[in-house]
């Protein structure tokens, strides 16, 4: 079956415009997880979801920062008034549900602030 | 605060070489350990460890979690190009409702033929 999608793969953007990153589960996957990689960095947890409860947002760095997960699938995060320290391959990972540790990953944003 | 620290953060190899990456981890109420294979932007899962001395293999890969040592070990036997990659390792910490993984930094496997 198809995995876990995202797009755009690549965008570049000029400082200070805000810029949405999208992904789409793997279907039925009710847990979806957002990460950040930044160049020569681990990757880093931002926000989780899980069905309609309350989203995990303890990693998410400023608040210029949201995400949103409508009918419980596609995944939308949005990074407002972009700076350069933002430039990042954001990555997208789906589990069947809550207490899943098996997290499959989709190809990613590479983000590009100049 | 928990932590991941993965050795060596960078290798080079022959083809046909055996390698082994390492992984230890600080993580409190620990559950279980994963190991990804990252080629270019998304890793993709190779092993989830739950039970100590218990190898898990697929093909040439093995890997083995050591609780007592709060390490874990991937080795790759004959190692060919295609091994080429960064490989992390990730215990899941539990947050808030969340299971997020919590990545080492990798190891950079390279393989020249």
């Amino acid at each position: 079956g198809a995995g876990v999608s995202q797009s755009p793969s690549n965008k570049v953007t000029e400082k200070g415009k805000d810029v949405e990153l999208r992904c789409d589960p793997i279907s039925g996957h009710t847990a979806l997880y957002w990460y950040r990689q930044s160049l020569g960095q681990g990757l880093e947890f931002l926000i989780y979801f899980q069905g309609n409860s309350a989203p995990d947002k303890s990693g998410l760095p400023s608040d210029r920062f949201s995400a949103e997960r409508t009918g419980g699938s596609v995944s939308t995060l949005t990074i407002q008034r972009t700076q350069q320290e933002d430039s990042a391959v954001y990555l997208c990972a789906s589990t069947v549900g809550p207490n899943s540790y098996e997290q499959y990953f989709g190809p990613g944003t590479r983000l590009t602030v100049t | 605060e928990d932590k991941v620290v993965q050795s060596p953060l960078s290798l080079v190899v022959h083809e046909g070489d055996t390698v082994t990456l390492n992984c230890s981890y600080e993580v409190t109420n620990f559950r279980s350990l994963l190991w990804y294979k990252q080629e270019k932007k998304a890793p993709t899962f190779l092993f989830m460890l739950t039970s100590s001395g218990i190898e898990k293999k697929s093909g040439r890969l093995s890997s083995i979690l050591d609780k007592k040592e709060l390490s874990s070990i991937l080795n790759i036997t004959a190692t060919q190009t295609g091994d080429s990659a960064i490989y992390l390792c990730a215990p899941p910490m539990h947050g808030a409702g969340s299971y997020q993984l919590t990545f080492g930094k990798g190891t950079k496997l390279s393989v020249i033929p």
